[in-house]
């Protein structure tokens, strides 16, 4: 029973370069949550999608950032013309669906992001 | 003992000593709580989990505790092993979206 599946696991961009972070969720889950951390710090939560749906950005920043969880497919997380400060690790979670109580978020292995 | 780094809080214990490792939380409004594991390179894994209406649930070697009245969690780790070894992170949610704490690196002395 695989895990969260993250892609790539090291990624390398120049500034002005578009950075682009796959992730799959486990098997039967339709939730998916992506994260940031910056060294030493705790993740902090940007967006939560289902299926077609993007529930809450609210953490994401408005410009240059957007995610999807198309019907078939990993869930993408695009960084457009990104610049140094986007330097960091990006962790995606998933979640089975919600009904009847909330369940725990099973993290991957993330994405470290370095913006040259 | 317990110390603050340049980052983050760091905790030395002896190998087969108990560790408790404490967060405070923000949001009065939260009702889940977990306590994730991150080991260096990985992704946070689930240790244990908590919800406002209990105030003690216990794992295999793990123990947290609640404290709703000041905001508080805790993590007990019996016996602490090397494996241990770890930045661990308490995380809130008063629905979906995980709040996590500053975390705190758990270092055990073989």
């Amino acid at each position: 029973n695989a895990g969260v599946m993250q892609n790539p696991r090291h990624l390398v961009r120049r500034r002005g370069q578009e950075a682009r972070l796959r992730c799959s969720p486990m098997k039967g889950h339709s939730h998916v949550y992506w994260y940031r951390q910056l060294p030493e710090e705790g993740l902090k939560f940007m967006v939560y999608l289902q299926k077609e749906n993007i529930i809450d950005e609210s953490g994401m920043p408005k410009e240059r950032f957007s995610a999807e969880f198309p019907k078939e497919g990993p869930s993408i997380l695009r960084i457009q013309q990104v610049v140094r400060g986007d330097s960091a690790a990006y962790f995606c979670a998933s979640s089975p669906a919600l009904a009847g109580g909330r369940y725990e978020q099973f993290f991957g292995p993330g994405t470290r992001l370095t913006v040259l | 003992g317990e110390s603050v780094g340049l980052h983050l809080p760091t905790l030395s214990v002896q190998e087969g000593d108990n560790s408790i490792i404490n967060c405070a939380y923000s949001n009065s409004a939260s009702d889940y709580f977990i306590w994730y594991k991150q080991e260096s390179g990985k992704g946070p894994q689930f240790i244990i989990d908590i919800r406002s209406n209990m105030d003690k649930r216990q794992g295999q070697r793990v123990t947290v505790l609640l404290n709703k009245t000041v905001k508080h969690l805790s993590l007990q780790i019996a016996a602490t092993q090397p494996g241990d070894s770890a930045v661990y992170f308490c995380a809130e949610t008063p629905l979906y979206m995980l709040t996590f704490g500053g975390g705190t690196r758990l270092m055990v002395k073989p």
